[in-house]
């Protein structure tokens, strides 16, 4: 089955400056790669995704890139401010997996005032 | 973006007794729901996928008996922890989509304490 790797675990940036989280995954079938913000005690909300046919897409402060040869993917946060704070978790999900969500381990974000 | 309810928000139950959590996809049909458990400082385990109408499809090391699923309904997928125990005590979260391959959408999940 699909498995996602995410790194760094924890991630501390000074409010202005960039952030990026990167992802790989295992099966080549997955063709969906979510990016979701979790704070405490609330369930995750998806901030952007992208699809295997586009390698990069944007959306204001956050960009995702992708490479389907290497299998990588990376979340982008520009102009960080304190309210990007969270958890951030990368997540893939194809066909053949049944279209389950499988999520990497999570990165937790701390931007600094 | 679609909006997934999740009930309760917080549950304390006893040791011994079962408690039951309802998801609803409340502006869309999902034929299919996703239960997932999160530890502490942990990432989304996926329990299983609750689909309308017929079985669930327990993941690997899930106890069918012990978590109940019935998916009733286009827009209602139930949970029940049976005969709960204090490791039962988790973060419980549904997502569901509006077609299989296109994104997710979470409840805000159910912590669960079983004392």
């Amino acid at each position: 089955g699909e498995n996602v790797e995410q790194h760094p675990s924890t991630l501390s940036v000074q409010e202005g400056d960039s952030a990026v989280i990167k992802c790989t995954y295992s099966d080549s079938a997955s063709n969906y790669f979510p990016w979701y913000k979790q704070e405490l005690g609330k369930g995750p909300q998806l901030i952007i995704d992208i699809r295997s046919n586009v390698g990069e897409k944007k959306d204001q402060r956050i960009a995702v890139t992708l490479n389907k040869t290497a299998k990588h993917f990376s979340l982008h946060i520009t102009e960080t401010q304190p309210e990007d704070s969270a958890v951030y978790f990368c997540a893939a999900s194809g066909n053949t997996g049944g279209f389950k969500t499988i999520f990497g381990a999570g990165t937790r974000l701390f931007v600094k005032a | 973006g679609a909006v997934v309810s999740q009930h309760p928000s917080r549950v304390i139950c006893k040791s011994g007794t079962s408690v039951k959590i309802e998801c609803r996809s409340l502006d869309f049909q999902a034929t299919t729901m996703f239960w997932y458990r999160q530890f502490p400082k942990k990432s989304l385990m996926l329990m299983a996928t609750s689909n309308e109408g017929s079985k669930a499809t327990y993941e690997q090391g899930v106890e069918k008996d012990k978590f109940l699923i019935n998916h009733a309904s286009l827009t209602l997928s139930t949970l029940t922890v049976t005969s709960a125990h204090p490791e039962d005590s988790s973060f419980y979260i549904c997502s569901a989509r509006v077609t299989l391959n296109t994104e997710a959408f979470f409840g805000q999940g159910t912590r669960l304490t079983v004392v």
